[in-house]
């Protein structure tokens, strides 16, 4: 039972690129999450799922874009990253409204 | 909106010393209460949880009390490790919305010295 996890670990990017973050949990959880964390601030929801098929925006949206395709598994997508998007990426997952199991991170740097 | 306000840190002390984190909270509702905490280098993990007040969540010898009347969720540790050098954040959740949606302090960090 590995949780959830992330891939990947650590990435660079140029501005303008894109990439895909992959969140992925064992626990047949129907609610996932996409959170961001920045010095000084608590993590904020970027995005989140209550069920395969079904996204939905949360605090901090613009810029970023998800999928929910298959149930243990929720992607993060960057079309077009920014210095703004530097931050580390965070996970979750939940069996409906209970408690939230995070992943272990992903650091993102845009230069 | 809801929020949630923590101590600014780091929070620095020596080995089995006595640790107490404050946290407030505003919210409409009758939220849940939550302190996770971070070590270096990993996720969040819950620490410990309260769903209504009064309740006292306890977890490896922490806890914190729900206090309605003061608005407020410390986090509280009689005798300190190195190992819990870690931030530890305090959180709400909203469910209001359908979800359980997470409201997070800023974090506190907490460092133990031998």
């Amino acid at each position: 039972n590995a949780g959830v996890t992330q891939t990947p670990k650590f990435r660079v990017l140029k501005t303008g690129q894109s990439m895909t973050l992959l969140c992925a949990q064992d626990m047949n959880h129907e609610y996932m999450y996409w959170y961001r964390q920045d010095p000084g601030m608590g993590l904020r929801l970027i995005h989140y799922s209550v069920g395969e098929g079904t996204t939905a925006k949360g605090e901090v949206p613009d810029g970023y874009n998800v999928s929910r395709l298959k149930k243990q598994n929720f992607l993060l997508g960057l079309e077009s990253a920014a210095p703004s998007q530097t931050s580390v990426y965070f996970c979750a997952s939940s069996y409906y409204q209970e408690t939230q199991y995070f992943g272990p991170g992903t650091r993102l740097l845009v230069l | 909106g809801d929020s949630v306000t923590q101590m600014e840190g780091p929070v620095t002390l020596s080995e089995e010393a006595f640790l107490t984190i404050n946290c407030t909270y505003t919210a409409t509702g009758y939220p849940s209460l939550f302190w996770y905490v971070q070590y270096p280098g990993e996720g969040l993990q819950l620490l410990l949880k309260a769903t209504k007040a009064d309740d006292k969540g306890s977890n490896k010898g922490f806890e914190a009390t729900y206090r309605k009347e003061t608005t407020s969720f410390h986090l509280e540790k009689g005798s300190v490790q190195v190992s819990d050098s870690a931030v530890y954040f305090c959180a709400l959740s909203d469910r209001g919305t359908g979800f359980q949606k997470l409201v997070f302090g800023t974090g506190t960090r907490l460092l133990v010295s031998p």
